[in-house]
């Protein structure tokens, strides 16, 4: 157990409908971090935030949003869902100030399916 | 840089033989590597990463090296045993060092 939750751990939706991911990092970790990962495909990184604040920013679509909260949870936003969303979503955090040299320790991650 | 090349994309070794990993990146100002192993279906698990101050990290069957000169880094792993079967993915900082930028991993698998 890395510490970080995610919460649903599954979601079946349809398309167009709009669907919301939460993640709570690791106690004292202030940045997290949103990837995509598709059937037998590699990790893409969609959005990092820290300490409240959009950090960086990666291949994430319009239709997808995130933010940080003050009790620094975080949520992604997937709007519009197309068939092609369906993907295992995970959220990652570190300690540090967000840069890419902090260790990242994933959540269990959320399975949407769109159908 | 933002590409992070990793090889082989599939391996198949007997129980009890070595397996390596290789991962090439693009930013020589790069400093930080890690692994991670993939079980099917759960979340990526760091299994070992390594600085660019040094050439050469060990944790029991698992090893990293780090070559800074040809900008590429090797996951070792000795005495395989069927639960090392999972995909491996190699990471390195992307553009900025805002980002991980992971590679597209290798799936491991340990016949006994």
């Amino acid at each position: 157990d890395s510490g970080v939750t995610q919460t649903p751990k599954h979601l079946i939706t349809a398309t167009g409908q709009r669907v919301t991911l939460r993640c709570s990092p690791r106690s004292g970790d202030l940045s997290v971090y949103w990837y995509q990962q598709s059937l037998d495909q590699g990790l893409q990184f969609l959005i990092q935030y820290y300490n409240g604040e959009e950090r960086a920013k990666g291949n994430i679509l319009e239709r997808f949003s995130a933010q940080q909260f003050p009790d620094l949870h975080s949520e992604l936003n997937l709007s519009s869902l197309e068939l092609g969303d369906s993907a295992l979503y995970f959220c990652a955090s570190s300690v540090g100030s967000g840069s890419s040299t902090d260790t990242q320790y994933f959540g269990p991650g959320t399975r949407l399916t769109v159908l | 840089g933002e590409n992070v090349e990793q090889h082989p994309s599939t391996l198949s070794v007997q129980e009890g033989d070595s397996a390596v990993i290789k991962c090439t990146y693009s930013d020589s100002a790069s400093n930080y590597f890690p692994w991670y192993k993939q079980e099917l279906g759960k979340r990526p698990q760091l299994i070992i990463d390594i600085r660019s101050n040094v050439g050469e990290k060990k944790d029991q069957r698992i090893a990293v090296t780090l070559n800074k000169t040809a900008k590429h880094f090797s996951l070792h792993i000795t005495e395989t045993q069927p639960e090392d079967s999972a995909v491996y993915f190699c990471a390195a900082p992307g553009r900025g060092f805002q980002k991980l930028v992971f590679g597209t991993g290798t799936r491991l698998l340990v016949s006994p």
